[in-house]
Parts: C-alpha cells; sequence; structure tokens
C-alpha cells in the first residue's frame, strides 16, 4: 500500500509569489492534514479537510490555505509569501474508520521543502 | 503556551541498552497519544500509540508507557540498535479533534556501537 505522497519535493520562491503544494493519502484514508516543520516553532499543526470541508484549523494566518477534493487528494496554497514561511511542509492523512486507534494514527509524507527568498 | 513537552533535547546510550524517552503533557483532554521516529529531510514515520483507556502498549521493541495521573509518557526501546539513531517526537490529540496532532520538541536518540 503506497504510503502519503507529496508533490513537490523541493522547492525555491521569491518574497510575495504564491505557492500550491500536492498531497494524495494513503489509499482509503479520508482525512488529510497539514503540518509545517521549522527549527523555531517545531512541528505545527496548519489544518485538516476531510469530506472536502475545512474541519480543524491551527493558529496560521489566512495567507495559509487549503482544499480537499472528491478523492481525498489535497492541496495547500501559501499567498503572498514571506522569508518565515520557509519550512517543511507535511501531509498527514487517517482514516477516520476502523476504531478508535486504527482510525486515528496518523501517517505523514516526506514533505515538500519550500526555500523562500 | 506549550501543551506538549520533551524535556531531554537529546539521549546517547550504548547499543543493546534500553533507551527511555520522556514526554509530558498539560491538557487533561489529551486522550491518544502516539510516538513517531524522525530523520533529517523526511517525514515522521509512526512507531506507536497509546489511548488513554490503556497504560502500556508494546510492539516489538518498543513500549509506551501511559502516567494519566503525571499527564507523563514514555518510550521504552529495547535493545537499542545504531538504526534506531533518529529524532523522536511525541505527539497527543483529544477527542473532540483528533486529526488534529500536538507535538513534543522532539529528543535526539544517539545509539553507539
Amino acid at each position: 500500500k503506497a504510503g502519503v505522497t507529496q508533490t513537490p519535493r523541493y522547492l525555491i520562491k521569491t518574497r510575495g509569489q504564491q505557492v500550491t503544494l500536492s498531497c494524495s493519502p494513503i489509499s482509503g484514508h479520508r482525512s488529510v492534514s497539514w503540518y509545517q516543520q521549522t527549527p523555531g516553532q517545531g512541528l505545527q499543526f496548519l489544518f485538516e479537510y476531510f469530506s472536502e470541508t475545512q474541519r480543524n484549523k491551527g493558529n496560521f494566518p489566512g495567507r495559509f490555505s487549503g482544499r480537499q477534493f472528491s478523492n481525498s487528494r489535497s492541496e495547500m496554497n501559501v499567498s503572498t509569501l514571506e522569508l518565515g514561511d520557509s519550512a517543511l511542509y507535511l501531509c498527514a492523512s487517517r482514516s477516520i474508520t476502523g476504531g478508535r486507534l486504527t482510525g486515528n494514527t496518523i501517517y505523514f509524507g516526506e514533505g515538500s521543502w519550500l526555500t523562500v527568498v | 503556551d506549550q501543551q506538549v513537552k520533551q524535556n531531554s533535547p537529546s539521549l546517547s546510550v550504548q547499543e543493546g541498552r534500553i533507551s527511555i524517552l520522556n514526554c509530558d503533557y498539560t491538557n487533561s483532554m489529551f486522550d491518544y497519544f502516539l510516538w513517531y521516529k524522525k530523520y533529517p529531510a523526511e517525514g515522521p514515520t509512526f512507531l506507536i500509540s497509546i489511548s488513554s483507556i490503556k497504560d502500556k502498549n508494546e510492539d516489538g521493541r518498543f513500549t509506551v508507557f501511559l502516567n494519566k495521573s503525571a499527564k507523563h509518557l514514555s518510550l521504552h526501546i529495547v535493545p537499542s540498535q545504531p538504526g534506531d539513531s533518529a529524532v523522536y517526537f511525541c505527539a497527543a490529540s483529544a477527542i473532540r479533534n483528533t486529526g488534529k496532532l500536538i507535538f513534543g520538541q522532539g529528543t535526539t536518540l544517539q545509539v553507539k556501537p
């Protein structure tokens, strides 16, 4: 069974630009969430989607947005990039079915490294 | 407000010995806890989890212990192997926010041959 797949793996953008990152969850997983990892702030939750609806949101500005498609794939977008947005962006998925432990175990992709210059 | 804390930034252990990684939490609404292993430039890899109805869960060389009264959990790795050298994160979620993980800062484990 393929894991969580993220594209692109690495990208460099200029301040003020926008970026879109893509994520394909594990087959059968209906929930997709996004996290940001930086050296200073660690791993922080951005948002979660399932059934194409945002279910949960972390403490990030409105420049960070996401969406989920009917096939459970997800994209996140960051507009008006700032230098501080340079980070590893991680997508994760969970099944939400199959019992309390199985449905709630969250699996991560390899991440997309974003550098803003 | 750091709701999940890993107070030891690093730990060094000899191969074959036990590694014990600790994690404390403050939010009593947390009821599901997970440990992840992470290498640089890669995503976290799920290791083991425990729900608040249990106090211990084992999977091979990995055992997680939960002490709810102390709001403390620990991950035991026995025996430790050089390949276990990585950053270990504990994470917690609350029953009403099961898709949202709160992570600790991580502990870097080095297992020396």
